[in-house]
């Protein structure tokens, strides 16, 4: 299957920092990408759709202030929390959809970020 | 509401007992139901896409199976080290898109 590489695959930042997550396709160019949100042991929750070339679409109670994506090429996407605060540390995890299978729908997955703010 | 409901929430098997994972789902126009096993700490790796009602799929000891209302996955003689959460997910189209939403998975330990 495709690969995603998702960077970093953990951080740990101060409170009211801001943190850049990158999530790359490595075999395959992927003009939509998808943030998601994980808690522990809960499902993944779509925070975003990311739109190469063009903005971000949020999922509803998602902040666009908060969580800045950038969609700057077909292989990279970046998430960057802002501010970040204790109730922002979660498992931030991309996909992505291989634009030559457009018609089949498999999400590829990064390996996640987890991210803990102090 | 579109719905995707996986059950168990955690599944304990022996090695080699075999059992089956179910999801099933409310969404309307069906593009695609998708399993994916994920390792704590890991981003979840991509098993089977089904598309129609009837259709299989295999790999390994794993073998999944699609209905109008439900897929199951079935595990054959499991072994210790397909011990993971297995997430469905569900796509549906809608005008201008389509739509992905996960189950909260099945969490299975297979004790040697």
């Amino acid at each position: 299957g495709a690969v995603v590489s998702q960077h970093p695959s953990w951080v740990i930042c101060k409170s009211g920092t801001s943190v850049k997550i990158e999530c790359r396709s490595l075999d395959f160019q992927a003009t939509t990408m998808f943030w998601y949100r994980q808690f522990p042991k809960q499902s993944l929750m779509l925070m975003a759709t990311s739109n190469e070339g063009s903005k971000a679409t949020y999922e509803q109670g998602v902040e666009k202030d908060k969580f800045l994506i950038n969609h700057a090429s077909l292989t990279l996407s970046t998430l960057t929390v802002t501010s970040a605060h204790p109730e922002d540390s979660s498992f931030y995890i991309c996909s992505a959809r291989d634009v030559r299978g457009a018609g089949t729908g498999e999400l590829f997955f990064g390996e996640g970020s987890r991210l803990t703010v102090l | 509401e579109d719905q995707v409901t996986q059950s168990p929430e955690a599944l304990r098997l022996q090695e080699g007992e075999s059992s089956s994972l179910n999801c099933s789902y409310t969404v309307s126009g069906l593009r695609g139901l998708f399993w994916y096993r994920q390792d704590p700490g890991k981003g979840p790796e991509f098993l089977f896409t089904l598309y129609s009602a009837g259709e299989e799929k295999e790999k390994e000891r794993l073998k999944a199976t699609l209905t109008k209302k439900e897929s199951f996955l079935h595990i054959t003689a499991p072994k210790p080290e397909d011990s993971a959460t297995y997430l469905c997910a569900v796509q549906w189209g809608y005008t201008g898109g389509f739509k992905t939403i996960f189950g909260a998975g099945t969490r299975l330990f297979v004790k040697a």
